[in-house]
């Protein structure tokens, strides 16, 4: 089975812009989650999504965004861009009803810096 | 608020010895634990995961156990080799929710 992949894997937006990330989750996973890397910290939970719905949020301000659609892909959206939004952005899928119990797919994640 | 701790310093281990990481945990009661492998620029990699109700597990060179009492998780890695250079990072999970708490990661360095 091919692997999670993600687009664009690499990204330079300024201030004030907004950006839009794609995720496709390995075939047949539902469950796809994504998460704020910085360098130093763990991996910050944005949100998850099962079949189109999202079950929890992370604490991060309503300027990012997501949806996942009916083929199981999902996009995450960050909008008026800050500095400190600069990061890898990992997608994950996992099999079955996904949660705590199963494990994750990660993608290669898409480097964001914002100027 | 629920806290995970794993050694923020790098681990220098000489090859053919056996790591031992650590992650510990306070205000959570995991389910789950997990742990994943990243090298840098990539994602994690799944290794391993433990329940609640299992005080060991084993794959391979890996083995990891889990103390709900100390609320502590140990990785060894035995007969260690370079190629084990990597970050490791704890990750714990509830059934309750649908998210993975983690840790900031180990730096594992294995010389030869």
């Amino acid at each position: 089975k091919a692997g999670v992949t993600q687009t664009p894997r690499y990204l330079i937006k300024t201030r004030g812009q907004q950006v839009t990330l794609s995720c496709s989750p390995i075939s047949g996973h539902r469950s796809v989650s994504w998460y704020q890397q910085t360098p130093g910290q763990g991996l910050q939970f944005l949100f998850e999504y099962f079949s189109e719905t999202q079950r929890n949020k992370g604490n991060f301000p309503g300027r990012f965004s997501g949806r996942q659609f009916s083929n199981s892909r999902s996009e995450m959206n960050v909008s008026t861009l800050e500095l400190g939004d600069s990061a890898l952005y990992l997608c994950a899928s996992s099999p079955g009803s996904g949660g705590g119990r199963s494990e994750q797919f990660f993608g290669p994640g898409t480097r964001l810096t914002v100027l | 608020s629920q806290k995970i701790e794993q050694n923020s310093e790098a681990l220098n281990i000489q090859e053919g010895k056996t790591a031992t990481l650590t992650c510990n945990y306070t205000n959570y009661s995991p389910a789950y634990l997990q742990w994943y492998r990243q090298d840098p620029g990539r994602g994690p990699v799944f290794l391993l995961l433990i329940r609640e109700n299992e005080k060991e597990k084993r794959k391979e060179r890996l083995k990891v156990t889990f103390d709900t009492t100390l609320k502590q998780s140990l990785f060894h890695i035995t007969a260690s080799q370079p190629a084990d250079s990597a970050t490791y990072l704890c990750a714990l999970g509830k059934d309750s929710n649908y998210q993975l708490i983690w840790g900031a990661g180990t730096k594992l360095i294995i010389k030869p």
